[in-house]
């Protein structure tokens, strides 16, 4: 597609359920990045692929944090057990290397997660 | 552990040029400056970035200084649109590091 496709664009979900947020990045696009970004706050890092190197999870907050992605498709961050702190917006971010890389970050227009 | 500092919000009269100033006085000489904004509600967006010239495009210019250890974005028509925050970041551009965000600019357009 044209830009980074994040679904589901909002999400509401119970304390303590498991929730699964994905990330379309650009066709072409070696690496991606998933942000946190709580209400009035900035962006907070929370894990990085790059192409079929090791993902930097550097930035994950909790072991209740995971992340996949498969070659340079899709991936998939997964929150089990959601506690009402892990209510943000969830934004992911593509980019690439020699021309794409000129252009920076793209990033998606996030997944709203509620906790409640 | 952000490498730049930017005021924490401006005002700008539409119309006019809106100049958003960013210090990275630590900058190394590998790393560009980037410059993001996010307008509210959605993600950020990529809008120029340079390593030591100056660099200008549809959407604005980016004037770094000879040291390198400040730069400014400049917006040169501001309108409503533009109210957003802004974010200056350095990054070495070799597509393997994160970006990392600070708390940006946050600038308030007025009609």
């Amino acid at each position: 597609g044209a830009g980074v496709s994040q679904s589901p664009s909002n999400k509401v979900t119970e304390k303590g359920k498991d929730v699964e947020l994905r990330c379309d990045p650009i066709s072409g696009h070696t690496a991606l990045y998933w942000y946190r970004q709580r209400l009035g706050q900035g962006l907070e890092f929370l894990i990085y692929f790059q192409g079929n190197s090791a993902p930097d999870k550097s930035g994950l907050p909790s072991d209740r944090f995971s992340a996949e992605r498969t070659g340079e498709s899709v991936s998939t961050l997964t929150i089990q057990r959601t506690q009402q702190e892990d209510s943000a917006v969830y934004l992911c971010a593509s980019s690439g290397m020699g021309l794409y890389r000129d252009y920076g970050y793209t990033f998606g227009s996030g997944t709203r997660l509620t906790v409640v | 552990d952000a490498k730049t500092t930017q005021p924490t919000s401006m005002d700008c009269a539409e119309g006019r040029a809106a100049n958003l100033p960013c210090n990275h006085s630590t900058i190394s000489g590998n790393e560009y400056v980037y410059w993001y904004r996010q307008i509210h509600s959605q993600g950020p967006q990529y809008i120029i970035h340079g390593l030591k010239n100056n660099e200008t495009n549809e959407m604005a210019s980016l004037i770094i200084t000879e040291d390198r250890k400040s730069s400014t974005l400049i917006l040169p028509h501001a309108t409503l649109r533009d109210t957003a925050v802004y974010y200056c970041i350095v990054s070495s551009n070799f597509g393997n590091e994160k970006l990392t965000f600070g708390t940006g600019t946050r600038l308030t357009i007025i009609p």
